[in-house]
């Protein structure tokens, strides 16, 4: 069976610090995988998607960036966190079929102080 | 522009029946999709309609009316553990998914 894990759980930065949030699905091969972002009471931003080894499609411009150095790894970086990257970050795989759901991982809860 | 519209929050009893309504304005439309989310924890999905009509799964329903723009999700027997938020989210014509702001539901005893 398929597996997301996202590490880590939480995190708390100060302003200024850079980020790496990591995100590795186990289980199945190709999978197109995402970053989302919620905001507290709010619905989810997607923020980058990926469909392929080094292919990363931006849905938000911000100080953030992704990376997929590996089939199954996803990575969000900063290099400078501000106080409104504070949120839940998510990632989500599906199997590349466009009708299926995505399964989201368990989150990491990023606060930035 | 795109957008989802979804009441923030309802209250229902213990037992009861409740209604979430959720309508959408996408560039083109591949399915509506219906996800909890508890409190402090990642989505899971419930539901998919892409056709006209009602989907029904266990306590928990969906119906979709393309013309209208509109979803509901219907939970029958209303539990303890279904307090939780109810997301709502349109695929847009680039398989994109377009998530509306969730609706909390609190059930009371």
């Amino acid at each position: 069976s398929q597996t997301i894990h996202q590490w880590p759980a939480t995190l708390v930065q100060p302003v200024g610090s850079p980020l790496s949030l990591e995100c590795t699905v186990e289980g199945t091969s190709n999978p197109n995988l995402y970053w989302y972002r919620q905001a507290a009471g709010r619905g989810l931003q997607l923020l980058f998607y990926s469909v392929g080894i080094g292919q990363i499609s931006s849905e938000v411009p911000q100080n953030l960036s992704a990376s997929r150095p590996q089939d199954r790894q996803f990575i969000l970086s900063s290099k400078k966190l501000l106080l409104s990257d504070s949120g839940f970050y998510l990632c989500a795989w599906n199997p590349g079929r466009e009708y299926n759901e995505q399964f989201f991982g368990p989150g990491t809860r990023l606060t930035v102080l | 522009g795109q957008n989802i519209d979804q009441p923030t929050e309802m209250t229902a009893t213990e037992g009861a029946i409740v209604q979430i309504n959720c309508t959408y304005q996408t560039s083109g439309f591949n399915g509506l999709f219906w996800y909890q989310q508890h409190a402090g924890e990642a989505p899971t999905f419930l539901s998919y309609n892409v056709l006209d009509g009602l989907e029904e799964k266990g306590r928990f329903s969906s119906f979709l009316s393309r013309s209208k723009g509109y979803s509901y999700l219907l939970l029958k027997e209303l539990q303890m553990k279904d307090s939780a938020s109810y997301l709502c989210a349109a695929m847009d014509s680039n398989y994109q998914l377009i998530w509306g702001a969730g609706t909390k539901l609190i059930i009371k005893p």
